[in-house]
């Protein structure tokens, strides 16, 4: 079974407080990707990756990094934590097939 | 723009009764569609898919229903069961390594 694992579930940080986010899976998946779920907006994607060390913004990149040192590690960082970035923060890896499979999800809120 | 469109929020049926879960796309580029299925406090969990050069793509329960011409899909769940209560995404993508589009999602409530 694939394994998306996302190290942290709650977290609750102050505005301004810089914020990682960890993601590890365990397929040696090329594709990594990080979404933010929110009421009535569905699935955003925040920024994906196809291979080590690249990155691509994805729709809603704006207060947000990412940093992929490694295949099965992408992290999701925010240099400077606003209370509109309370959410919950999905990632997901996907190989050259279709289907992309994420973990449990992290919900972060900041105060 | 919207490029999925999932359009009603929410849907109730009956249990043991058909649940059809309606999914709209603009981009005559998408060629594979995917549904995933997403419980409270969980991350969203793969369901079934169906490309764009089919038509039906079925699976126990579920069946996915691909309407090119009029850029619509839907998601058939027959019977329905309290279990299958939960959030329900579309996704398309265009080309393989392409990132995922996904609609708003429908809250689908199974009434025992």
């Amino acid at each position: 079974d694939v394994k998306v694992t996302q190290s942290s579930r709650y977290l609750v940080k102050r505005t301004g407080e810089k914020v990682f986010l960890e993601c590890v899976q365990d397929m040696d998946h090329e594709n990594m990707f990080w979404y933010r779920q929110d009421p009535g907006l569905g699935l955003r994607l925040i920024y994906f990756s196809y291979d080590v060390k690249m990155k691509e913004k994805g729709d809603i990149p704006e207060g947000y990094s990412v940093s992929r040192e490694k295949k099965e590690r992408f992290s999701l960082i925010l240099e400077s934590a606003s209370t509109n970035q309370t959410s919950m923060y999905l990632c997901a890896s996907s190989a050259q097939e279709n289907t992309i499979y994420f973990g449990e999800g992290s919900w972060l809120t900041v105060v | 723009d919207q490029q999925v469109k999932q359009n009603s929020p929410s849907l109730s049926v009956q249990e043991g009764r058909i649940s059809i879960l309606n999914c709209d796309y603009t981009n005559s580029m998408f060629d594979y569609f995917l549904w995933y299925k997403k419980y409270p406090a969980e991350g969203p969990t793969f369901l079934i898919s169906i490309s764009s050069i089919k038509d039906k793509n079925e699976d126990g329960r579920f069946t996915v229903f691909l309407n090119k011409s009029a850029k619509h899909l839907s998601l058939h769940i027959v019977p329905s069961q309290p279990g299958d209560s939960a959030v329900y995404f579309c996704a398309a993508r265009s080309g393989a390594n392409s990132k995922l589009t996904f609609g708003k999602g429908i809250t689908l409530s199974v009434r025992p």
